[in-house]
């Protein structure tokens, strides 16, 4: 079965920092670009990040630049999410969510992992 | 960027009738515009890719249509498990937008 599982999240004061993980199962993990998408309270979905199956290359909407990193390790199916500098409108439910095409720059999301909620807040 | 604007914000449709939401992109993304559903909870789910394919398991009561800036997605004989948020979503730029979503209450 193809799965996606987050873990990692939780309640982080403004400024902190938190590490979001993605364990993968039941597809070659290294043949696509995974993303983290989250969802605001009340809001729409906005991808945050982006990482090609190699690692070689990554993606970072202007909201989280220099403040995000995206790792992956295909020898552990498992991908990241550093979140340094955090602030209240960072809080948000974060999904992993997979391409569902190899070799894509923008396709759509075939699985997405239950999320994990990080909340901002003093 | 793309900016995709979602209409209405909320319908409220009755079991069995039709429900008609609306995608519209803020320049062409030709016919990359797929539809997610997304239940209270839960993670979204791709309902429409292409415009107009149905993912796999999709029942065909969900149809898609539309190309370049304006889309539809019609739900036809809405069942209970229809009533989520559906948001739209294009690929055809980097980077990937989606929509605010519209929201499908019981009436």
């Amino acid at each position: 079965e193809v799965q996606l599982l987050e873990s990692g999240g939780g309640l982080v004061q403004p400024g902190g920092s938190l590490r979001l993980s993605c364990a993968a199962s039941g597809f070659t993990f290294s043949s696509y670009v995974m993303n983290w998408v989250r969802q605001a309270p009340g809001k729409g979905l906005e991808r945050v990040s982006g990482i090609i199956g190699s690692g070689g290359s990554t993606y970072y909407a202007d909201s989280v630049k220099g403040r995000f990193t995206i790792s992956r390790d295909n020898s552990k199916n498992t991908l990241w999410l550093q979140m340094n500098s955090l602030r209240a409108d960072d809080t948000a439910i974060y999904y992993c969510a997979k391409f569902s095409a190899t070799e894509s720059t923008t396709d759509t999301f075939d699985i997405w992992g239950q999320g994990t909620t990080v909340t901002v807040s003093s | 960027e793309i900016v995709m604007t979602q209409s209405p914000a909320t319908l409220s449709v009755s079991p069995g009738e039709r429900a008609i939401l609306s995608c519209r992109a803020s320049q062409s993304v030709s016919s990359k515009l797929a539809w997610y559903q997304q239940k209270p909870g839960q993670a979204p789910r791709l309902l429409i890719y292409g415009a107009s394919t149905r993912a796999t398991g999709i029942p065909a009561r969900f149809s898609g249509s539309g190309s370049g800036t304006e889309f539809t997605l019609t739900i036809n004989s809405l069942q209970s498990e229809d009533f989520a948020v559906y948001h739209c979503q294009q690929y055809n730029n980097w980077p990937v937008t989606f929509g605010q979503g519209t929201k499908v209450e019981i009436k």
